[in-house]
């Protein structure tokens, strides 16, 4: 089976640096994606990490260690339009997008 | 937004009752994954279609079904409900080695 941690909240101000973590214990892995949820919104994605190391997207980041089962979004800049909930999600398949094992979330608030 | 919709958007449904929720596919793409949130949780993969075939299966029970029609449109029913069935059933369409899933806004069920 697949797990999947992340921390329940995180706060930070305006302007700020933010790092969610995520590690995993999976039976199968092939990419570790992140995607953000606004409140009664569809998850959108973010980033996706198949091998090690830092995929930068504009103000976000997203890094993976496969042999520490871990990897970590990191949100720049923040902005008040970043609260939302972020989750991660492990791929079990390579070739799949669609089958993927979601965290619990973060929700990360954003303070003036 | 995303290319992917749902109907209905909202849904109230009465313990024994069966329910069709309904999902049009990005435009393209032939795989359909269905997805359960659990207020507070992340997305729980029911199951998986991908060219009107059932292509992988999450722990939920048999009275979960689906079905994928030529256009890559999909249904998910679930029969005998359960209050435990209140939840926002998510839709996401993929493709290939993509690594991308495109979730709908989800229909928000009820169940009393």
């Amino acid at each position: 089976g697949q797990s999947l941690e992340q921390p329940s909240e995180v706060t930070a101000v305006e302007g700020a640096i933010v790092q969610i973590n995520c590690t995993y214990q999976t039976s199968g892995f092939y990419g570790l994606s992140w995607y953000q949820q606004h409140d009664g919104g569809a998850p959108t994605f973010l980033s996706y990490n198949g091998l090690d190391g830092l995929e930068e997207t504009g103000r976000f980041s997203s890094f993976l260690s496969r042999s520490d089962s871990y990897g970590y979004l990191l949100l720049q800049e923040l902005q008040m339009k970043d609260s939302a909930s972020y989750f991660c999600a492990v791929r079990d398949h390579p070739t799949n997008a669609g089958k993927s094992t979601f965290g619990d979330g973060t929700t990360l608030t954003v303070k003036p | 937004e995303t290319g992917v919709t749902q109907s209905p958007t909202h849904l109230i449904k009465t313990r024994g009752q069966q329910v069709t929720l309904r999902c049009s596919s990005q435009s393209g793409h032939n795989t359909v994954s269905w997805y359960q949130q659990a207020l507070g949780q992340g997305p729980q993969f029911i199951f998986q279609y991908y060219r009107e075939e059932e292509n992988g299966r999450g722990n939920f029970p048999p009275r979960f079904s689906g079905l994928q029609f030529p256009n890559y449109s999909s249904e998910l029913n679930v029969n005998a409900l359960e209050l435990d069935d209140s939840a926002l059933y998510l839709c996401a369409s993929s493709l290939g080695t993509v690594p991308e899933a495109f979730f709908g806004q989800g229909t928000r069920l009820t169940v009393v």
